[in-house]
């Protein structure tokens, strides 16, 4: 079974500035999904950046990046140039690619604070 | 493109009640996930419905069930209720194959079990 493990539980960080968001993972596959989701307090989960495992190029969508260390099983975010509107829960969730089914298994988040 | 639409949004029942949610996906999605999220136990995940038919299951026991009818929408009953049911519960859709990878989360039916 896949596990993550998101080893920060929460995290703050100056606006403008940069924060990096720590996420390991444990699978015995070799082609899966991983992903970071916002969770703000609204509740409703978004995306904010995806990664897939045989692609060795790091993800990145504005703002946000991640550094994936596929040996390390390591899935790092780093936000650059932080905004209030960046402070919710993140997840970190993987998905496996073989065959067909949607479950997603997420570690336990990270509440990042956005101060001025 | 409408989101991902779960009803109702808040509910409180008493234990020993049962409760149905209902989850209508994003158009043209055929995969609906359920997830339970909770302060305790973070987001477990419940099952996974994908043209009509459960395609995965978490470990939860036979209380939680659901279903998906032939327009994708998707319901979670739980049956006899207990205090540790409190939780949020999540619906997500996808398009259901495996090339594409993410889910479309929506907001969520808080249920307060008293």
């Amino acid at each position: 079974a896949q596990t993550v493990t998101q080893s920060q539980p929460e995290m703050s960080v100056q606006e403008a500035e940069t924060v990096t968001l720590s996420c390991t993972y444990d699978t015995s596959e070799s082609d899966y999904y991983l992903f970071w989701y916002k969770q703000p307090p609204s509740r409703q989960m978004i995306l904010v950046i995806r990664q897939e495992a045989y692609k060795q190029q790091n993800a990145t969508e504005n703002r946000f990046s991640v550094n994936f260390q596929k040996a390390a099983k390591s899935f790092s975010l780093k936000i650059s140039d932080s905004q209030l509107g960046d402070a919710a829960m993140y997840f970190c969730a993987y998905r496996s690619a073989t065959g067909t089914a949607s479950k997603l298994t997420f570690g336990t988040g990270t509440r990042l604070q956005v101060t001025l | 493109k409408a989101g991902v639409t779960q009803t109702p949004r808040y509910l409180i029942k008493t234990r020993g009640q049962q409760v149905t949610l209902s989850c209508s996906p994003i158009s043209g999605h055929r995969s609906v996930s359920w997830y339970q999220q909770t302060p305790g136990q973070g987001l477990q995940f419940l099952f996974e419905y994908f043209s009509e038919t459960q395609r995965n299951k978490g470990n939860f026991p036979g209380r939680f069930s659901g279903r998906q009818f032939s327009n994708s929408r998707s319901e979670m009953n739980v049956s006899t209720l207990e205090l540790g049911d409190s939780a949020l519960y999540l619906c997500a859709s996808s398009l259901g194959v495996a090339s594409t990878g993410e889910l479309f989360f929506g907001e969520g039916s808080r249920l307060t079990v008293l």
